[in-house]
This record gives C-alpha cells, sequence and structure tokens, in this order.
C-alpha cells in the first residue's frame, strides 16, 4: 500500500471548517483514499473514501487533487466532538482481504 | 449503528493466564477480520489477518503461538492472548470489511482493553 503523509497535529476553532491534508504521492491507479478517525479509547471510525473524484457524505468532503498525489478532508463545521486522530489510508478498493495500514495520523484539537 | 461488535470492553487479568476476545460481525458474514493492537499515544498495529475455515496470518514479529486467532463461523474471531504478561497489556481492536456493494469498506469494533495484573 503506497504510504502517507499527514501533519502531525492540527488546531481548529468550533464551527469552523477543519481542512486536514494527506500527502500520498506514491498511490497507483487502483488504490482509494480513505479517512478514519479515533476518538480516544475507542475504534477507528470511517469516515469517507474516493477515488479521483471529490466525494461527500454527512460528516465530511475529500477533496482529491487532480493528480491524485494529495487529498483534503473537510469538515464542514467543526464541533468539539471532533477532537480525535485522524488517519488517511490509501487502499485497493475492491480486494476484499485487503487490510488497512494505519500511520501515525493528524491529532485535530477542535477548540471553542 | 455497529457494523462490527467486541467483547469484552475491559478485563482485567492475571499474569500466566489467558484471556479470549471475541470479535463479531454483525448483520454480515466476515470471512476475513482483522486484529490491531494498540498501546497508549501510538498508532494502531496490525497483528493478524483472520481467516474464516483456515490458519490466520500472521504480521512480523507477531508470536502466533502467543495470539491465537481462530475464526470459527462468518461471524465471529476471537483472538486468546496465552500465558498473558503485564507487557501484553493494550487496546486491542478488531475489524471486518463490509462486502460489496459498499466496496469493502472496513468497519472497526469498539475495542476491548487489557490489563494484565
Amino acid at each position: 500500500d503506497a504510504k502517507t503523509t499527514q501533519p502531525t497535529s492540527m488546531d481548529c476553532a468550533e464551527g469552523r471548517a477543519a481542512n486536514l491534508p494527506c500527502n500520498h504521492s506514491t498511490i497507483s491507479g487502483n488504490e482509494y483514499v480513505y479517512w478514519y478517525r479515533q476518538i480516544h479509547s475507542q475504534g477507528p471510525q470511517y469516515i469517507i473514501h474516493g477515488l479521483k473524484n471529490n466525494e461527500t457524505n454527512e460528516m465530511a468532503s475529500l477533496i482529491i487533487t487532480e493528480d491524485r498525489k494529495s487529498s483534503t478532508l473537510i469538515l464542514p463545521h467543526a464541533t468539539l466532538r471532533d477532537t480525535a486522530v485522524y488517519y488517511c489510508i490509501v487502499r485497493l478498493y475492491m480486494e476484499y482481504g485487503n487490510k488497512l495500514v494505519f500511520g501515525a495520523g493528524t491529532i485535530l484539537r477542535v477548540k471553542s | 449503528g455497529a457494523v462490527v461488535s467486541q467483547h469484552p470492553s475491559r478485563v482485567i487479568c492475571k499474569s500466566g493466564t489467558s484471556v479470549k476476545i471475541e470479535c463479531r460481525s454483525l448483520d454480515f458474514q466476515a470471512t476475513t477480520m482483522f486484529w490491531y493492537r494498540q498501546f497508549p499515544k501510538q498508532s494502531l498495529m496490525l497483528m493478524a489477518t483472520s481467516n474464516e475455515g483456515s490458519k490466520a496470518t500472521y504480521e512480523q514479529g507477531v508470536e502466533k503461538d502467543k495470539f491465537l486467532i481462530n475464526h470459527a463461523s462468518l461471524t465471529l474471531s476471537t483472538l486468546t492472548v496465552t500465558s498473558a504478561h503485564p507487557e501484553d497489556s493494550s487496546f486491542y481492536i478488531c475489524s471486518a470489511p463490509l462486502p460489496r456493494p459498499t466496496g469493502n469498506t472496513i468497519y472497526f469494533g469498539e475495542g476491548s482493553w487489557l490489563t494484565v495484573v
């Protein structure tokens, strides 16, 4: 799986958009970008995934650059409960048995 | 709601004893499940891939005789920590891919805190 690079930590004001970047310059054509988050002492929570088009769901938006070498997860209106570690992972989409390999992630602190 | 469930959420055991953690897929079949461990302030480390009906595949450096994995049915995988020691105290997390049409997106259980005293 391609490796990803994320900032160690970020701060965001409550109610503002949180933009979390991720670099994945060695991503291959059939690998998807996945985002998970982990709130303290809980299992990771799936957020969103995408291949090359921008994606949006009820939790977040995912913006992938045209060359697919980087992406940004956007939480449109961050709340205190969004404080967590956010992981960006690339993975083959349709491979059932394909595992997720976690990096260090980004610690997002949402402050009032 | 949750699609993967773990039990117990917390367990304390004495050194030298064995402890079993269960991972269940809820309302779907999972022929593959993944087990991770996480130490405080560290990321998740993949331990092994559990395969229904066959042997688990362990990651490099993980002792297969210490961390026994059994995937006895299409909805249940168990991790048994044998002859536990205090250094085995950790957060253990399982996960399973939800089959198509969701694209095999992997979902995680709530995690199990193991404390060995």
